[in-house]
């Protein structure tokens, strides 16, 4: 398995372009996630996703648009790119939603807005 | 609603002494605890996590962490640490609705050096 992998690594834009970071699972989870990570606010829920065709907002949405449309693939769209969303961007998958299940995370995309 | 905190920013100590990484948390109901670490240039991968039973977890690593009810804290321990635990440490709560949303720390910057 290669488990959860992020595309790309890294990524420049400007501001008001258009972009997915895409990320990808092939452990057959229901529940995939999306943090940012920024220097002194740790991890911050974007977006969640509980299975195929239902997703849901997390603590910090606005700018950022989801999809569920099959179980491996969740892609993450900024519309219209900020230099406030300069970040990384970490996605997590787990076997389910209960507390038990573990998540496992990517290796992340670094995003820088000009 | 949940909070962590993480007052160490980044502790530094030297190889094979002891290290305390504090972590407080708040919450109006019960709580299962977590600590993530993130090695340089990867994703958080999970260390240890209290659900409940034993007050007392520990890591395959060595590192251990005790739930305290009443100091509302779950400190991470390792009594001799190693080049390689030089990482980001995560602490993370969650409340116990049965949906995993995890709130994260700031995260602790542990230093080793020879």
């Amino acid at each position: 398995n290669a488990g959860v992998t992020q595309t790309p690594k890294f990524q420049v834009l400007k501001t008001g372009q258009s972009m997915t970071l895409q990320c990808a699972q092939d452990m057959n989870h229901e529940y995939m996630s999306w943090y940012r990570q920024d220097p002194g606010m740790g991890l911050r829920l974007i977006h969640y996703s509980v299975g195929a065709g239902i997703t849901d907002q997390g603590e910090v949405p606005n700018g950022y648009n989801v999809s569920r449309s099959t179980t491996e693939d969740f892609p993450l769209r900024l519309l219209s790119a900020a230099p406030s969303q300069t970040s990384v961007y970490f996605c997590a998958s787990s076997p389910g939603q209960g507390i038990t299940d573990t998540q496992y995370f990517g290796p992340g995309t670094r995003l820088t807005v000009l | 609603a949940q909070s962590v905190t993480q007052l160490d920013s980044q502790v530094p100590v030297f190889e094979e002494a002891p290290v305390e990484l504090r972590c407080n948390y708040s919450s109006s109901v019960s709580v299962y605890l977590f600590w993530y670490v993130q090695y340089p240039n990867q994703g958080l991968q999970l260390l240890l996590k209290y659900l409940s039973g034993s007050t007392l977890v520990e890591s395959i690593n060595g590192f251990e962490a005790e739930f305290n009810k009443s100091q509302t804290s779950f400190h991470l321990r390792k009594p001799s640490v190693h080049i390689s635990d030089t990482a980001e440490y995560f602490c993370a709560v969650q409340g116990n609705t049965g949906f995993q949303k995890l709130v994260f720390g700031t995260g602790t910057r542990l230093l080793v050096s020879p």
